[in-house]
């Protein structure tokens, strides 16, 4: 069974600081990888989507995400945090085409001024 | 704007109650989730449907029942509401099953509690 594992329940970074929020899940192929937000009292976002044209992706906000297929690892990253980035984050895959998208558990950013 | 829509957004019941919940979706999508969100334990997936007509079991069906008559509505029954069904639901919309290049699109939630 395909499987996403979201490392950090809670991360917690300065303003300005970088962002890093990790990822990994298990395939021996290459999946279909997706990063959701989900500000507070609302629905989730999509925030970027992995396809096989690029193993860097950027989304929106300025957050981009690395496909590493020898880590089997898609880790969510900002170079400098704002206020406004607390929020709820879901890393999700479809190991195929045809087959649902998993989500992990969540991942809560705390950004302090 | 285009997108999903579920009401109500909040509700309380007492427990044995049962309640409906809609969610209509004006993108024309072929598939419809509903998941429920509870703290620490992400969202799971209680039932969904591939198109009208036709549903399907997600990981946590019980106590639950859905109906796609149309195509736009998926309807989230409970029977007789428990208290473990005190939840955030949230409803979904796919062209696929989101390998399109925009995944899955989701509601705003109802928070759902039941005392």
């Amino acid at each position: 069974a395909q499987s996403v594992t979201q490392l950090g329940s809670h991360v917690s970074v300065s303003e300005g600081a970088l962002v890093l929020l990790r990822c990994n899940y298990s395939s021996s192929v290459p999946p279909y990888l997706f990063w959701y937000v989900q500000y507070p009292n609302q629905g989730l976002q999509l925030l970027l989507k992995y396809t096989s044209a690029a193993t860097l992706v950027k989304g929106i906000n300025g957050f981009e995400a690395e496909f590493k297929k020898s880590e089997t690892s898609f880790h969510l990253t900002k170079p400098s945090a704002h206020m406004s980035d607390a929020a709820e984050y879901f890393c999700a895959v479809s190991m195929e085409y045809g087959n649902k998208l998993v989500f992990g558990a969540g991942t809560i950013l705390r950004v302090k001024s | 704007n285009a997108g999903v829509t579920q009401t109500p957004k909040f509700r309380v019941l007492k427990t044995g109650q049962s309640m409906t919940l809609l969610c209509a979706q004006d993108m024309n999508h072929e598939y419809m989730y509903w998941y429920r969100q509870d703290p620490g334990m992400g969202l799971r997936l209680i039932h969904y449907s591939v198109g009208e007509g036709t549903t399907a079991k997600g990981e946590v069906p019980d106590g639950y029942n859905v109906s796609r008559l149309k195509k736009q509505n998926f309807l989230l029954g409970l029977e007789s509401a428990a208290p473990s069904q005190t939840s955030v639901y949230f409803c979904a919309s796919s062209q696929d099953h989101g390998q399109s290049n925009y995944g899955y699109t989701f509601g705003s939630g109802t928070r759902l509690t039941v005392v």
